[in-house]
């Protein structure tokens, strides 16, 4: 199987302006999160969609937005970038039946 | 919420050697333990998982052990070799809780030939 693939790997933006990032899940996979990956956060839970649902979201502002698809691919879209918005995005697929989340391999976007 | 505590930050060890990463985390309720492994400019790698009903994992050379009641979690890397170099980190998560994953800080391995 294929494994969880990001689309685009490299962004760079400048302040102000929005970004939209996908992901498509492993196949069968109908859950998708996303993260945020920054050296001075770490890894953060951003949301995640089942179903074209979100059902769990974390704690970040109302600019961070995703949704889902009915083939279970999901994008998420940053408005108004932020200099703090540069990390590396990723998502993870899982199954609606088990916990284990697969990852990607990232976008990393760089806002100037 | 949950909030995961991982340590050292960074390890170096010789060849052969072994590695011991250390967890502990804050919510009981969590009951999925998982281990990724990230190398550079690649997303995290899943290498190893517990759930809280099991107390110890292998799989030939990584072992994870749980202890419930001191809410820790600990991961063991046997026989080290150089691309076992990489950042490790520990993660909690609760099906009550949507399965949200809540990541320890990360640990830096560096595995000398």
């Amino acid at each position: 199987k294929a494994g969880v693939t990001q689309t685009p790997r490299y962004l760079i933006k400048t302040r102000g302006q929005q970004v939209t990032l996908s992901c498509s899940p492993i196949s069968g996979h109908r859950s998708v999160s996303w993260y945020q990956q920054t050296p001075g956060q770490g890894l953060q839970f951003l949301f995640e969609y089942f179903s074209e649902t979100q059902r769990n979201k974390g704690n970040f502002p109302g600019r961070f937005s995703g949704r889902q698809f009915s083939n279970s691919r999901s994008e998420m879209n940053v408005s108004t970038l932020e200099l703090g918005d540069s990390a590396l995005y990723l998502c993870a697929s899982r199954t609606s039946e088990a916990e284990t989340q697969y990852f990607g391999p990232g976008t990393r976007l760089l806002v100037l | 919420g949950e909030n995961v505590e991982q340590h050292p930050s960074t390890l170096s060890v010789q060849e052969g050697d072994s590695a011991v990463i250390k967890c502990t985390y804050s919510d009981s309720a969590s009951n999925y333990f998982p281990w990724y492994k990230q190398e550079l400019g690649k997303g995290p790698q899943l290498i190893i998982d517990i759930r809280s009903n099991v107390g110890e994992k292998k799989d030939q050379r990584i072992a994870v052990t749980l202890n419930k009641t001191a809410k820790h979690f600990s991961l063991h890397i046997t026989e080290t070799q150089p691309e076992d170099s990489a950042v490790y980190f520990c993660a909690a998560s609760q099906k009550a809780a949507g399965n949200k994953l809540t990541f320890g800080g990360g640990t830096r391995v560096l595995v000398k030939p």
